[in-house]
């Protein structure tokens, strides 16, 4: 299978910490990546990890990575109205494939 | 000036009508690929292009087609517009190696009446 699982919404207060959560099935891929879709525009790479790290820290960015329960996840420190926006999990093509896999993505609203 | 570029960023047809929307980059970049977004959907691939005399079909390509004109250019057309293709379309891009990021452009958003 093929599949990149995501909570659809994410509500949390200014300054406070989120957590987005991905679950995936194909565990031979080389990078996973967390991309922010602001309103009206395209998809941002936020970070990357590659697949034999735990963790990578990147400014209020922290990316976790279970490769056993084929579980990553994105912490954003002190989050801000700015980061309101859809999230997206995905992994590069598995070797002898083509297709990056999405998550559906999740929407992050933060309250002021 | 933006890597990738898409146009038009809005358009408003008629279900019959052939559309083209055209993606253009500055990346350098070999590989281009061209999504639908639906709403609880995600992505889904429509086409892709390793080079230039290179063009493949992806989870949803029916009823569109694909022109790689150059590296740095690949349009996607729906030869007869329907409804249910009134969606937000990215052109991407990528490079094969290093981290095999994906680069998208800001997205067209295409209304089928």
């Amino acid at each position: 299978g093929e599949d990149v699982e995501q909570s659809l919404f994410l509500s949390v207060r200014e300054g406070d910490s989120s957590v987005i959560n991905c679950t995936y099935t194909d565990s031979s891929s080389t990078y996973l990546y967390w991309y922010k879709q602001e309103p009206g525009a395209g998809l941002q790479l936020l970070t990357y990890i590659f697949s034999n790290m735990d963790m990578k820290q990147d400014q209020r960015l922290t990316v976790l990575l279970n490769k056993k329960d084929k579980h990553l996840s994105l912490r954003i420190a002190d989050t801000q109205t700015g980061d309101s926006a859809i999230y997206f999990c995905a992994h590069n093509p598995p070797s002898g494939t083509y297709k990056y896999i999405f998550g559906t993505g999740t929407r992050l609203k933060v309250l002021a | 000036d933006a890597d990738v570029t898409q146009t038009p960023r809005n358009r408003i047809t008629k279900t019959g009508k052939r559309i083209m929307l055209e993606c253009s980059q500055t990346k350098g970049h070999d590989r281009m690929y061209w999504y639908r977004q639906d709403p609880g959907l995600g992505l889904r691939l429509i086409y892709y292009s390793f080079d230039v005399k290179d063009i493949n079909k992806g989870e949803i390509s029916d009823g569109y087609s694909v022109s790689r004109q150059a590296q740095a250019k690949f349009s996607l057309s729906l030869e007869s517009a329907i409804p249910n293709q009134t969606a937000l379309y990215f052109c991407a891009t990528s490079e094969e190696g290093s981290t095999d990021t994906q680069y998208f452009g800001p997205g067209t958003r295409l209304t089928v009446l």
